[in-house]
């Protein structure tokens, strides 16, 4: 079955710079990569997904990169703030399924002011 | 809007007892699914559902039951709770099949 693999676990960062979190993908035939974010005692939250047609996707300060061919995507941060420390989880599918999602293990970025 | 909502937020129970959890949502959302956290695994799906009447297992089904009569709830129930099942619970659910999933706020779950 698919497998996600997410690096680094932790990440701690200065106040405007910029944070990368990387994943590795098992299955060739996953399509569809979200990526969530989850602050403490509170649910995931989507922040931002890629599908399997687009290299690259931007929203604000967060961009995600996705490389087929070798089955990894990234999530980039630029500017942090604060308010972005907080545990991210990219995620995988197949089918476009927004849904039944297989999680990496998580990164905990903490930005320090 | 009250989006969705799990209860209890905390539960702590005993080795072999029955608990569910409880999850709703007031989107008509077609699909719901319950994922378990555990730290070092992320998210792992437990069971998922498409519609009323509809489910079908994820990564780690063993040990947990699922029912949706209604559209709006997908309650879980661990007929005999172990250790193991000691975890934070999730419920999500998404308009469809191809879009984002929505997440609850979690049951943090206790087996003693």
């Amino acid at each position: 079955g698919e497998n996600v693999e997410q690096h680094p676990s932790t990440l701690s960062v200065q106040e405007g710079d910029s944070a990368v979190i990387k994943c590795t993908y098992s299955d060739s035939a996953s399509n569809y990569f979200p990526w969530y974010k989850q602050e403490l005692g509170k649910g995931p939250q989507l922040i931002i997904d890629i599908r399997s047609n687009v290299g690259e996707k931007k929203d604000q300060r967060i961009a995600v990169t996705l490389n087929k061919t070798a089955k990894h995507f990234s999530l980039h941060i630029t500017e942090t703030q604060p308010e972005d420390s907080a545990v991210y989880f990219c995620a995988a599918s197949k089918d476009n399924q927004g849904g039944k999602l297989i999680f990496g293990q998580g990164t905990e970025l903490s930005v320090k002011p | 809007d009250a989006g969705i909502t799990q209860s209890p937020r905390y539960k702590i129970t005993e080795t072999g007892r029955q608990v569910t959890l409880m999850c709703h949502q007031t989107w008509s959302h077609s699909y719901m699914f319950w994922y378990r956290q555990d730290l070092g695994h992320g998210l792992r799906l437990i069971y998922y559902s498409a519609a009323a009447d509809i489910t079908d297992k994820g990564e780690v089904p063993d040990g947990y039951v699922v029912s949706r009569s209604k559209t709006e709830n997908f309650p879980l129930t661990l007929e005999s709770a172990t250790r193991s099942q000691t975890s934070v619970y999730f419920c999500a659910s998404s308009v469809n099949r191809n879009t984002e999933a929505f997440f609850g706020q979690g049951t943090r779950l206790t087996v003693v």
